[in-house]
């Protein structure tokens, strides 16, 4: 299966600052990188999926880059309801493999 | 609107057994893969198990980790899909999650609690 290292493990910010989460593959998965934001009390929400793409009623302030190994989750112009977790999962090969978690908390 | 709605958990002895339930609306739930994943307290989250649909012969999957303690079914005319537990652990206590994809898991229920203790 494929690993994946997703750093840092805890990340504060406060409202309106930028912040990025980092991902990395054990191996070339292409473009094939989601993340998705957990909320206590609420599903998980697929943010970006294919590294880059935003998923539907995913906020402008949030971007992904990166292909291969390696990817990235901007937050701009962080909102109070950003705070949370956040999660890095490949889904270019079976079965999919999450990052380990990002707890993003106000400063 | 997709929803996904998980019953079932609870707490359980070390043994025991436990069927979670997966109840689905807002999509043609025919034309999906079903998962289930689940997080221990405190843990990142762990695929457990996916079942297809009728086109690809409702074939299912496990991670080796469960070391065939579970099954997965489902049942198109109700919309619904279902995590048979067997001989749980304290190590199995987690949130279990209902979830839509092959491999990109684009809805989430939110969740149900499964504790194992005596």
């Amino acid at each position: 299966d494929v690993q994946m290292t997703q750093s840092p493990s805890n990340l504060a910010a406060s409202p309106g600052e930028s912040v990025s989460i980092n991902c990395k593959a054990s191996k070339s998965i292409s473009k094939y990188l989601a993340w998705y934001q957990q909320k206590p009390g609420k599903a998980n929400k697929l943010l970006i999926y294919s590294g880059s793409t935003v998923q539907s009623g995913t906020p402008s302030r949030f971007s992904g880059s990166g292909s291969g190994t390696d990817f990235t989750l901007t937050i701009r112009n962080l909102e109070p309801e950003d705070f949370g977790l956040y999660y890095c999962q490949q889904h270019n090969e079976y079965p999919p493999t999450f990052g380990s978690g990002t707890k993003l908390e106000i400063k | 609107e997709v929803q996904i709605l998980e019953t079932g958990g609870g707490l359980v002895k070390p043994g025991g057994s436990l069927r979670l339930s997966c109840a689905t609306s807002g999509f043609n739930f025919n034309d999906y893969f079903m998962n289930w994943v689940r997080q221990a307290p405190g843990k990142g989250l762990e695929w457990l198990a996916q079942i297809r649909n009728k086109d690809y012969n409702y074939a299912t999957y496990y991670a080796e980790s469960l070391e065939g303690r579970v099954t997965v079914s489902r049942d198109d005319s109700k919309s619904s899909v279902y995590l048979q537990l067997n001989s749980l652990r304290a190590e199995d206590t987690a949130i279990y999650y209902c979830t839509r994809g092959y491999n990109l898991l684009d809805y989430w229920g939110q969740g149900v609690m499964v504790t194992v203790s005596s």
